[in-house]
């Protein structure tokens, strides 16, 4: 079964720090793999995606992630943090349905980033 | 650019009341999903629809029932609601055949008293 796993629900870090999210996933077959940032009580916004190609894959306000299909992981980074960062982290793994599309998206149960100044 | 419309944004129900949440997809987006997201919870799918066909289902309980218009638009239904629906709930559309990823919008806050 398709599963995702964040194992820090909360990370704190000083601005100026580097960072990495941790997510590893089960899924069966090559995985589409996102990670998506929320606000307190706001929407869910893309930061990244893989697809395929390049495992290293950068995304929206200086994020990067690395697909490692051998350790089943999709760790999120950021080399210098902002304070405009903290926010709550979702990795998510999307699963191909019957129609050989991309389907649902099962999300991990995130991870808590604080920033201290 | 025209993003994922969800109203209302913010809605209070009492206990055994009903609600009806609206999504509004992208523009040519002709796939919509649906997600829970209980407190300090990840978001768990409930239903999807892709040409307003029912195109997979979750946890979606069973006084809960969704549509998608042929407009593409979608609305979900709940009814006889409980505390433990009290939940961030989001839409997100896409359009089946593109390479390209999830749309989300803003979600609905729902609170039953």
């Amino acid at each position: 079964a398709q599963s995702v796993t964040q194992p820090d629900i909360h990370i704190t870090v000083s601005e100026g720090a580097s960072l990495e999210l941790r997510c590893n996933y089960s899924y069966g077959a090559t995985p589409y793999l996102f990670w998506y940032v929320q606000s307190p009580g706001q929407g869910l916004q893309l930061l990244l995606k893989y697809f395929s190609g390049d495992t290293l894959v950068q995304g929206i306000k200086g994020f990067e992630a690395e697909f490692k299909r051998s350790q089943s992981s999709f760790n999120l980074r950021k080399p210098s943090v902002h304070w405009s960062d903290a926010a709550e982290y979702f990795c998510a793994v999307g699963v191909i349905d019957r129609g050989s599309t991309l389907g649902r998206l099962y999300f991990g149960r995130g991870t808590q980033l604080t920033v201290w100044p | 650019a025209a993003g994922v419309i969800q109203s209302p944004r913010h809605l209070i129900k009492e206990k055994r009341e009903t609600a009806t949440l609206k999504c509004y997809p992208i523009p040519r987006h002709d796939t919509v999903y649906w997600y829970q997201q209980g407190p300090g919870q990840d978001p768990q799918f409930l239903i999807s629809f892709y040409e307003k066909m029912q195109s997979d289902k979750g946890s979606i309980p069973d006084r809960f029932s969704a549509q998608q218009f042929s407009d593409y638009h979608s609305e979900l239904n709940m009814s006889s609601l409980e505390l433990g629906d009290s939940a961030l709930y989001f839409c997100a559309s896409r359009l089946m055949v593109s390479a390209l990823g999830y749309t989300f919008g803003s979600g609905t806050r729902l609170t039953v008293v």
